[in-house]
Formats: structure tokens, sequence, C-alpha cells
């Protein structure tokens, strides 16, 4: 079936990038997501790429997808404590709005 | 625009009892997806709701349903609850079309079943 794998931790220094990576096993995925969840909140929709990009930019972040190797990733620059929260990377599922999610990357944000 | 809505944020209920929830869609969508999270299994698809039908459905028990109204909005159910039932329980609006690719969700309701 889908499956969707993000390493579980990632630790960056205030002001450095942040890399937060995805792979995902269904090549038939048309759209893949990214979605932050801070503590005791929903999740809120970053951003999105169709699975005809390569790249997508918006402000701070920055999605890569490698098709060829099912590869996503998430570049927020300049990261901020605010930035603190964890990561989901979600794939569009074959059926109406089903997404599949990773287990999510807990970004920590230090000093 | 308001964002999606859901009612209550936070219920506790003893075992073998049944809990309703409610999810408002943002204003003018037309699809409902609900979402179960729990620390173990994750993010994982309940079912999804268009113009009052289930057009898609995870792997559930039948103790787990669900319904819209006219009005789009929808309420989830599960009956004989089970302490693995405890969970965040997340419901996402989207307009529901073929090119309809933003999913928004609410703040979830948090379900304790003790």
């Amino acid at each position: 079936g889908e499956d969707v794998e993000q390493s579980l931790f990632l630790s960056v220094r205030e002001g450095d990038s942040s890399v937060i990576n995805c792979t995902y096993t269904d090549s038939s995925s048309t759209y893949l997501y990214w979605y932050k969840q801070e503590p005791g909140a929903g999740l809120q929709l970053l951003t999105y790429i169709f699975s005809n990009m390569d790249m997508k930019q918006d402000q701070r972040l920055t999605v890569l997808l490698n098709k060829k190797d099912k590869h996503l990733s998430l570049r927020i620059a300049d990261t901020q404590t605010g930035d603190s929260a964890i990561y989901f990377c979600a794939v569009f599922s074959g059926g109406y709005n089903k997404l599949i999610f990773g287990a999510g990357t807990r970004l920590a944000v230090h000093p | 625009k308001a964002g999606v809505t859901q009612t209550p944020r936070y219920l506790i209920k003893t075992r073998g009892q049944q809990v309703t929830l409610s999810c408002s869609p943002i204003s003018g969508h037309r699809s409902v997806s609900w979402y179960q999270q729990t620390p173990g299994q994750g993010l994982q698809f309940l079912f999804e709701y268009f113009s009052e039908t289930q057009r898609n459905k995870g792997n559930f028990p039948g103790r787990f349903s669900g319904r819209q109204f006219s009005n789009s909005r929808s309420e989830m159910n599960v009956s004989t609850l089970e302490l693995g039932d405890s969970a965040l329980y997340l419901c996402a609006s989207s307009l529901g079309l073929q090119d309809a690719y933003e999913q928004y969700f609410g703040p979830g309701t948090r379900l304790t079943v003790t």
C-alpha cells in the first residue's frame, strides 16, 4: 500500500536553514503537501506542490520534488524559534481527498 | 473567511459509550474528511463526504460512521467506545472538486476514553 516516511527529529540553530525530508511509494500521487502542527493545535497547510513541478518557493519555504526517487523536501530559510513544531509530509492518494501522512518530523530550534 | 470549526474541543467518555463529533467546513467548501491522530498510528484517514455522500472510506471498523448535512456540516459518530479510540480527531475541508487540492484542517476534538 501507500507509504510515506520521514525522519522523526531535526535540531537546528536559530537563523540556519532547516531541511526536512520525505519519501513516498505511490508514484501516482498528484499533489504533495507539507503541514505544520504546533502543540495542542490542528494541522496548518504550509505549502503543496503538483507532481509535474520540481520546485516551489513561497517566502522562506522551498519545496523540492524528485519524482524519479519519490523524494520530497521542505527547506525553511532563516529558521526561527516560532518554527518549532511537527512537520508532516502528505501525499494525495487515489480516491477522493484521501491524504496519506508521514509520521511527522519534530523540528527543534535552539538559540 | 472563518476557518474550519470543530466541536467540542475536548471530550471524556467511558468505555462502551458512544460519541458524536461535529465539523463545520469553510464557507463554500463541500467536502469534509475525517482523520484520527494517535501517537502510535499517526494520522489515519477515516472517511470523506461530499454533497451528503460518502465518497471514500479508510480501514476502520463499522463502529466509526459519519454523515454530512445539506449545509456541508459533518458529524462523525463512534459507538461502543474502546480505550484505543482515545485520539485527536481532525476534520479537513476542501472544495471537493477534481482540481481542488487544498485541504484545510480544523483544531481537532481531543477524545479521551476511560
